[in-house]
Parts: C-alpha cells; structure tokens; sequence
C-alpha cells in the first residue's frame, strides 16, 4: 500500500459545482495533514492544514477521519480559478518531512 | 519577504552528463529541502538540511546525486552522470524551526531538467 493515495482523477466540473477528493494514508502514527495546490508548471502552495474537529476555509472544507486514516476536501461553488491540482500531503510524528500523494487534477470547466 | 530563489529554471543536457541546480532559502528558514517531481506525481523528498547538517537523505540516489548546503544557508544539488529517468523538476523548499512543532514548506519554481 502507499504512503498517500488519493482519487486518481482527473475531475472535470461545470462552474458552480461541489466537488470532494478523497485520500488515504497508510502511517498511523502520521502527525499533520494538509492540503496543497499545484498550478500548471508552478510549484505547490499551501492550500489549507486539516484538523481533527474539521475545518473551514470559505469556499473549501477539510476533514480528518484518524480512525480510518482517510482526509477529505470539498470544495463549494467551484470557480475557474480552482483549476489545479490537489495534493494531499502528510508528515509523520517527530518528522519534519511531507509525503505526497500523486494528487488528483481538477478543471472547472465554464 | 523574498521568496525561495532556484535557477536555472530550465536545464536540458544529455545522458552522462553533468548538472547542478541551486537554492537561496527564504531568509531566516533553517531548513532546507529537494524534492524531485517527475510528471504526474506528487514532489518526492530527496535530502533535508537543518542549517548546514544533513537530517535525511534515505532517498538520494547517493551514486549519482550529491547535496550540499555549506553555510547554512543556499544550497547546491548536483547530478553526475545524469540519466534518462532523472528528468523531472527539481524543487526546493525552506521552512523555519519552532521546537517540535511543525511549520509551513515553501517551495522556488524549480529546475525543470529535461535528459535526452
């Protein structure tokens, strides 16, 4: 099993739409979970860390399930803009280091 | 707040060869990362310096690739000789140091090497 899965996508939405990507992690002694961006032959950017009670950020929602080692991401009313690819990223206790998943592709499509 | 410095941004050269890519850090990060990015997946970490030390380098190709961070502050990755499978992007990143706890990776625009 990998380290991070994600969905493999690519995921093609109308603008408006609610679309969630979904990932697993295999370390349960994982300590941090975030959630980075990826434009087109740009580097990654942070997009939003995710907690255990859940958290807010506008228009984009992040969840943590320990229990099943899985993290999620909606995004509501997407708009072109949130064209890009979504990486799921995770550090391991005591570590200073992430580890990627491949991430999954969004277009928002007008 | 400047950010993290990379060049060259592109790089091509032929199997066998040589190359080495550099990274100024975001002043004041005390840690330094490479990351190799082949297409379609997600950034890979290859080495991570604290100061001038190396904390982790489980994943660099060591009969190939060599990193150094003199200083403490930029740092050199070097590919000698280069393969096909070496073409990706090279991505550096720095983050600061706060007791265990851990703080945000910023990452340059990378080195695309391109290995024919």
């Amino acid at each position: 099993r990998k380290e991070v899965e994600q969905d493999p996508g690519p995921f093609n939405v109308p603008e408006g739409a609610t679309v969630a990507f979904n990932c697993t992690y295999s370390n349960s002694a994982s300590q941090s979970f975030f959630w980075y961006r990826q434009d087109c032959r740009k580097e990654p950017k942070l997009l939003m860390s995710v907690y255990s009670s859940g958290n807010e950020d506008g228009r984009f929602t992040a969840q943590l399930n320990r229990a099943s080692q899985y993290i999620s991401l909606l995004i509501r009313d997407s708009k072109l803009s949130d064209s890009a690819t979504y990486l799921c990223v995770v550090n391991a206790a005591g570590s200073y280091q992430l580890t990627f998943g491949k991430g999954t592709k969004l277009s928002v499509i007008p | 707040e400047a950010g993290v410095a990379q060049s060259p941004r592109y790089k091509i050269i032929e199997k066998r060869q040589s190359v080495a890519f550099w990274c100024n850090p975001i002043s004041g990060h005390a840690t330094l990362y490479w990351y190799q990015q082949i297409l379609g997946q997600g950034p890979k970490l290859l080495i991570q310096f604290q100061n001038n030390g190396v904390v982790d380098d489980s994943q660099l190709p060591k009969d190939r690739f060599s990193a150094e961070r003199l200083k403490g502050v930029d740092s050199t990755l070097k590919i000698q000789p280069a393969k096909l499978e070496d073409s990706a992007v090279y991505l550096c990143a720095s983050s600061k140091i706060e007791g265990t706890v851990y703080n945000e990776q910023f990452f340059g625009p990378g080195t695309r090497l391109t290995v024919l």
